[in-house]
């Protein structure tokens, strides 16, 4: 079974350019998931969909972040302009019905490393 | 913050020896899970306890929860060099998912 698929790998731009990801997660799972990960710290939640649809966007820095999964099975997280701090792992994972919050196992992609400079 | 704390920030322990890795947290929880992150591997679930539950095992790892005291322990016996990883709680509730900071655990062979 083929895992979650994230690209690019890794990433360099100036400050204020903007920049996207994909993520194609596990074959019929409903949930995704991208989280972003500074060096150092643990991953935080950025944004989480069921199906096409957001489940919770708390976290996501909507000044400058998007995030959308059209027709429910790949998704882009965007980066519109890039600020250094947002130089870190950006991470999406897929788990098959319910949310990570109520136990579903949750399985990583292998992340996108963005450097601002 | 609402993520978990781990203690210690970074374990070092010889190949055969046990490492237990402790978590903190600070609101009502629905599950506790924890992740090995490793530059082979990436982010890799472990093993999920739920509130109602006190010890859970897997293979070589045992997991504790004390929701009276907001907390967790993670145990691996019979540590492999191949267990050298950052290890990290997460805790859950509804569409509340945070990971505390990790462990750094390196096992010597």
């Amino acid at each position: 079974e083929a895992g979650v698929a994230q690209s690019p790998r890794y990433k360099i731009i100036e400050k204020r350019q903007s920049v996207a990801f994909w993520c194609n997660p596990i074959s019929g799972h409903a949930t995704l998931y991208w989280y972003q990960q500074i060096l150092g710290q643990g991953p935080k939640l950025l944004i989480q969909f069921q199906n096409n649809g957001v489940v919770d966007d708390s976290q996501l820095p909507k000044d400058r972040f998007s995030a959308e999964r059209l027709k429910g099975v790949d998704s882009t997280l965007k980066i519109q302009p890039a600020k250094l701090e947002d130089s870190a792992v950006y991470l999406c994972a897929s788990s098959l019905i319910r949310l990570a919050g109520d136990g579903e196992t949750q399985y990583f992609g292998p992340g996108t490393r963005l450097l601002v400079l | 913050s609402q993520q978990g704390e781990e203690d210690p920030q970074a374990l070092s322990i010889q190949e055969g020896e046990n490492a237990t890795m402790n978590c903190s947290y600070k609101t009502s929880i629905n599950n506790l899970q924890w992740y090995r992150q490793n530059s082979g591997r990436g982010l890799v679930h472990l093993i999920l306890i739920r509130s109602n539950e006190r010890e859970k095992h897997s293979g070589r790892l045992r997991v504790t929860l004390d929701t009276s005291k907001k907390s967790s322990s993670l145990l691996i016996t019979a540590s492999r060099a191949a267990d050298t990883a950052s290890y990290f709680c997460a805790t859950g509730t509804g569409n509340q998912f945070y990971f505390g900071t990790g462990t750094s655990l390196t096992v010597i062979p």
